[in-house]
C-alpha cells in the first residue's frame, strides 16, 4: 500500500461548481497536511497548510483533515478557468519528509 | 513571499555530459534545501536534503557519485548530473526553508537528455 493515495483524474467541472480533492494516507504518524497547486511545467505552490484535524478555510478554499479516517480533502468554491492545474496533497510527520501524493489534474471548463 | 528560482529553467545535453543546475533563495536564509525528480504524470520524488556547509542526504535508491549536491551558502545549492543518460530525463525541482519553517518550491528545470 502506497502511503498516500490521490486518484490522478482528470477531473473535470463546469465553471462555477464546487470541486471537491481528496487523498488517503496510511501512515498515522503524519501530522501536518499541505495542498499544493501545479501549473503545467511549473514548480508547485502551497496553497492550504493544516495541522492535525480539522478545518481550514482561505477564500474560496477549504481543506479538511480526519486524522479518524486518514483522509483530507480541498474543496474549491465557485471554480473558475485558473483553477485549472494540477492539485498535489503533501504531508509530513515528525521527521518533515514531505510525502507528495500523485497530483489530481483539474480542468475548469468555461 | 518567500522566492526560489532556478537555473536554467530547462537544459538539452547529450549522453554522457554533466548538468548543473542551482537553486537559490532570494529573500530568505535556506538553511535547508531539497532536491525532488519528477517525471510525467508522476509525483514529487525526494532525492536529497542537504544543510547548508553538511554534506547531503540521500534517499535510497539515488545514487550520490551521479548526482552531486553542494549547498556551499546559505543562498544557493547546485545540484550535478554528471554522465547523464536519457533516463535522467525529468523534471528537477528544489525547494528551500528557513530553519523549520516552510519549505518554498522553485519553478523547477526540464532537463532533456539526448
Amino acid at each position: 500500500q502506497k502511503e498516500v493515495e490521490q486518484d490522478p483524474g482528470p477531473l473535470s467541472v463546469p465553471e462555477g461548481a464546487i470541486v471537491s480533492l481528496n487523498c488517503t494516507y496510511s501512515n498515522s504518524a503524519f501530522q501536518y497536511f499541505m495542498w499544493y497547486r501545479q501549473y503545467s511545467r511549473k514548480g508547485p505552490e502551497l496553497l492550504m497548510y493544516t495541522y492535525s484535524s480539522g478545518n481550514k478555510e482561505d477564500g474560496r478554499f477549504t481543506a479538511q483533515v480526519d486524522k479518524s479516517s486518514k483522509y483530507i480533502s480541498l474543496f474549491i468554491r465557485d471554480s473558475q478557468p485558473s483553477d485549472s492545474a494540477t492539485y498535489l496533497c503533501a504531508m509530513t510527520g515528525r521527521d518533515d519528509k514531505i510525502i507528495f501524493g500523485k497530483g489530481t489534474r483539474l480542468h475548469i471548463l468555461p | 513571499g518567500a522566492v526560489v528560482s532556478q537555473h536554467p529553467s530547462w537544459v538539452i545535453c547529450k549522453s554522457g555530459t554533466s548538468v548543473k543546475i542551482e537553486c537559490r533563495s532570494l529573500d530568505f536564509q535556506a538553511t535547508t534545501m531539497f532536491w525532488y525528480r519528477q517525471f510525467p504524470k508522476q509525483s514529487l520524488m525526494l532525492m536529497a536534503t542537504s544543510n547548508e556547509g553538511s554534506k547531503a542526504t540521500y534517499e535510497q535508491g539515488v545514487e550520490k557519485d551521479k548526482f552531486l549536491i553542494n549547498h556551499a551558502s546559505l543562498t544557493l545549492s547546485t545540484l550535478t548530473v554528471t554522465s547523464a543518460h536519457p533516463e535522467d530525463s525529468s523534471f528537477y525541482i528544489c525547494s528551500a526553508r528557513e530553519g523549520q519553517k516552510t519549505q518554498y518550491f522553485g519553478p523547477g528545470t526540464r532537463l532533456l537528455v539526448l
